[in-house]
């Protein structure tokens, strides 16, 4: 059973940089999972942030980065501002077709 | 504009079925894969299905597989998922989802609708 990790809060300072990730139980995160991020507040359906890695969807703002850092999937916003603060996730699909969320990450803007 | 509206939600019995739709526009729908996704109230999100553009290929999570269906009708620009044996633990808020590569196959979700609410309940 494969398991997508992720940092379960995080907490960042107004106008800082935060990093979070996205990592595998066994593994590797690479590409070729086509990491994808998703910001959700209380109450409203998810938005698309990134997919494929890196690409911004649309509208996204470029303080929003996706890349591969190492064994993990990282998701970077610089700038960080209040209404930052919400639920991140972050999935990978998986060659056998399903796709695997990661438990999400409470990001804080103090 | 990329429009999903889900349908079909509601209060039913444990062992009881369900079926949601989605209704898509604003993009050629057969192109594209789409996704359900659900959310348990108060937890995160968990993939349920995807069927891949023009229904040739559909996965499933461990936690509905044989116990789910998920279909397409293109001409409709509808999706659906057949929801069967339904227990307490499939409870939750289902988004439809949009995938953002036209080859038809998943490789990252673009557009969510807003969601519908399954409840499984005595």
């Amino acid at each position: 059973q494969t398991v997508v990790t992720q940092e379960p809060s995080f907490s960042v300072s107004p106008g800082g940089t935060v990093t979070l990730t996205c990592g595998l139980s066994s593994g590797s995160v690479s590409t070729s999972y086509y990491p994808s991020w998703y910001q959700q507040t209380p109450g409203q359906a998810p938005r698309t942030l990134i997919y494929s890695t890196n690409t911004r969807s649309s509208g996204v703002p470029d303080r929003f980065s996706g890349s591969i850092l190492g064994s993990k999937a990282a998701l970077t916003i610089t700038g960080a501002q209040a209404d930052d603060e919400s639920d991140y996730y972050c999935v990978l699909y998986m060659y056998s077709g399903i796709s695997v969320f990661g438990g999400g990450t409470k990001l804080t803007v103090l | 504009e990329v429009q999903l509206l889900e349908s079909g939600g509601g209060l039913v019995q444990p062992g009881g079925s369900l079926r949601l739709s989605c209704a898509a526009s604003g993009f050629t729908f057969s192109s594209y894969a789409m996704t359900w996704v659900r959310q348990a109230p108060g937890k995160g999100l968990e993939w349920v299905s995807v069927i891949t553009g023009s229904g040739g290929s559909t996965y499933y999570a461990d936690s509905v597989k044989g116990r789910f269906t998920i279909s397409r009708d293109d001409s409709r620009n509808t999706l659906y998922l057949q929801m069967n044996s339904l227990r307490a633990e499939d409870t939750a808020v289902y988004y439809c989802a949009k995938d953002h590569h036209s080859s038809g196959w998943p490789r990252g979700i673009d557009y969510w609708g807003q969601g519908t609410l399954v409840t499984v309940s005595s």
